[in-house]
């Protein structure tokens, strides 16, 4: 298995830009968190979809943040416009909704985006 | 809702000492908990889990975990350090049939060879 899959690794932005990141979650998961790490604030969940669907979005800072599931196999968070406070390591990780709460999540390599 | 606090956020130590890295959360219900390590420069990575049963939990690397519901603690230990153990460790809770984990600050370890 070749694992949660997070492209790109590094992103560098000029603050304004659009930013876009993306995720491939393990095959037959079905819940998918997107989690952003700063060194002042740490792990923090931004995005929580089950079956593709968004349950859980109250850590979205702003609307400059949207997340898309369009299907089982992708999801997207998108920064429009980016700014420099939202640099940070995004990671994105997945887990089978089958086995209940009883498993962990799987995590991605990260993105670290850079906004300067 | 619920919180997970790690107390320990920078730890320093010489290869062979023991560890114990503390983590508490704020719940009184059933709880899902989880200890993960993050290298320098990559992704966290499961190092051991409780969900019932023998409160003692054996994980990879020679790490090992306590719950102990009375003190909602799930303190992370491991006997004699490595300096490739050098990585920042975090400690997660799930709670009340949640799906979400949420993750304490984490404990930067740096081990001295």
């Amino acid at each position: 298995d070749a694992g949660v899959i997070q492209s790109p690794r590094h992103e560098v932005t000029e603050m304004g830009q659009e930013v876009t990141l993306r995720c491939k979650p393990i095959s037959g998961h079905n819940s998918l968190f997107w989690y952003r790490q700063t060194m002042m604030r740490g792990l923090e969940l931004l995005i929580y979809f089950n079956n593709n669907v968004p349950i859980d979005d109250s850590g979205m800072p702003e609307d400059r943040f949207s997340a898309k599931m369009p299907n089982a196999s992708f999801s997207t968070l998108k920064i429009q416009p980016s700014e420099p406070r939202d640099s940070a390591v995004y990671f994105c990780a997945s887990s089978p909704l089958s086995q209940g709460v009883n498993t962990e999540a799987f995590f991605g390599q990260g993105t670290r985006l850079t906004v300067v | 809702a619920q919180s997970v606090s790690q107390h320990n956020h920078h730890v320093i130590l010489s290869e062979a000492a023991s560890l114990e890295l503390g983590c508490n959360y704020s719940y009184g219900g059933t709880v899902n908990l989880f200890w993960y390590v993050q290298y320098p420069g990559q992704h966290l990575q499961l190092l051991l889990k409780y969900f019932s049963g023998d409160p003692l939990v054996k994980g990879i690397k020679g790490f090992e975990a306590e719950f102990i519901k009375s003190k909602f603690s799930f303190n992370l230990r491991k006997p004699s350090v490595q300096w490739s153990d050098t990585a920042e460790y975090f400690c997660a809770v799930k709670t009340g049939g949640s799906y979400i984990p949420t993750f304490g600050r984490g404990t930067s370890l740096i081990v001295h060879p």
